[in-house]
Parts: structure tokens; sequence; C-alpha cells
């Protein structure tokens, strides 16, 4: 079993819609959630984090988290042809260093 | 503020040589790591350096070794180069050895022929 799950997509969205991106962790340790932003030839973005349970909103994106079901969730509302990219959720034990753990990604088309 | 630079952005090398990456961290940042991205993956964690020192290390073989230099800048030293090596090595800083908030160069992508 994988650490952390996602389903390598592409997930395709006509612009304007709600995108869903989800992931599930193996590890329970895992205290902070984290997503990052891929464009394609470029290194991954820090755009979302969160560390309780429930919802975080920030602009158009907000992340989900639920830690009795080790699921985290990423909504983009108002999905735009600039939010085409990979979205790789990651996660992190307390503590120590920064070892964060990715996912393979979620590659996003918003479709105009 | 000046972001994280890495270098060389591309470069190729034969199965058995040795290579060394370089990263400036972001200013105000006194943590690096190293990731390694094979193509269709996600990163993975290489190791750490925090005040000159390695504090942590994940799956990789000793020839991945690093520095750290006074000013938080960092080298990724790979020995014995083999196929697999083949990916794009990303530098991360960041302020804290564990906050798990990521700030990525560009990165280095490695082909090993």
């Amino acid at each position: 079993q994988k650490e952390v799950e996602q389903n390598s997509g592409p997930l395709s969205v006509p612009e304007g819609a709600i995108a869903s991106l989800n992931c599930t962790y193996s590890d329970r340790g895992s205290q902070s959630f984290f997503w990052y932003r891929q464009y394609s030839g470029k290194s991954p973005e820090l755009i979302m984090f969160i560390y309780s349970n429930g919802d975080k909103e920030d602009g158009r994106f907000t992340a989900q988290l639920n830690k009795a079901s080790q699921y985290v969730s990423l909504l983009i509302r108002d999905s735009q042809p600039s939010d085409s990219a990979t979205y790789l959720c990651a996660v992190k034990r307390p503590g120590g260093y920064q070892k964060v753990t990715f996912g393979i990604g979620t590659k996003l088309q918003v479709i105009p | 503020e000046t972001g994280v630079t890495q270098s060389p952005t591309h470069l190729i090398k034969t199965r058995g040589q040795q290579v060394t990456l370089r990263c400036s961290s972001q200013s105000g940042h006194n943590t690096v790591s190293w990731y390694q991205q094979a193509l269709g993956q996600g990163p993975q964690f290489i190791f750490q350096y925090y005040r000159e020192e390695e504090n942590g290390r994940g799956n990789f073989p000793p020839r991945f070794s690093g520095l750290q230099f006074p000013n938080y800048s960092s080298e990724l030293n790979v020995n014995a180069l083999e196929l697999d090596d083949s990916a794009l090595y990303l530098c991360a800083s960041s302020f804290g050895r564990n906050t798990g908030e990521l700030f990525f160069g560009e990165g280095s992508r490695l082909t090993v022929l």
C-alpha cells in the first residue's frame, strides 16, 4: 500500500466548474497535510496546508481533512484553464525534519 | 526577496560518473532539503540539512551525500551514477526544520546514459 494514494487522472472539468481532487494516506501518525501544484516542466508550489479536521478556505481553494477516514481533498471553485496542472497531495509526521511524503499527483485539465 | 536557485538546470552524465548539484536557499531560510522526482512520480525525500549537518535521510544509499554551507546554500553529490538516477532533483528551502512548508527551486534535470 502506498503511503499517499492519488488517482493520476487526468481529471477533466469544464471552465467555471468545481474540481474535486482526492487523496488518502496510510500513516495515522501524519499531522500535517499539504497540496502542491506542479505545472508541466516546473517545480511544485505550495498552495494549501491544513492541520486540523474540517475545511480550510483560501480564495477559490478549499482543503478538507478527515483524519478518522485518513482522507484529504482539495476543491477548486470556478476552475480556470490556468488551473490545469498536476496537484500533489503530501503528508508529514510531526517533529524531526522536513520529510514530506508525496503522492504521484492528479493531473487536472480545465477545458475552456 | 530572492527565491531558491539551483544549478545546473540540465545535465547529462554516463553511468558510473559523479555529479554535484547546487542550491541557494531563499533569503531567511535556514533549512535545505533535497528531493528526487522521477518521471510521473511525486518527489521523494533524499535528506535535509540544518545548521550544516544532515539531520534526516530518506531511503537513499550512501552514494547520495550532501553539504550545507554557512550561508545555508547546499550541494547534493551522487557517486557511481546509475541509470535509475535519471530524474529531476529538487532543492527545497524552509525556515525551521519541520514545518513541511517547502519552497522549491526549479530543479536540476539529470539524465544518466
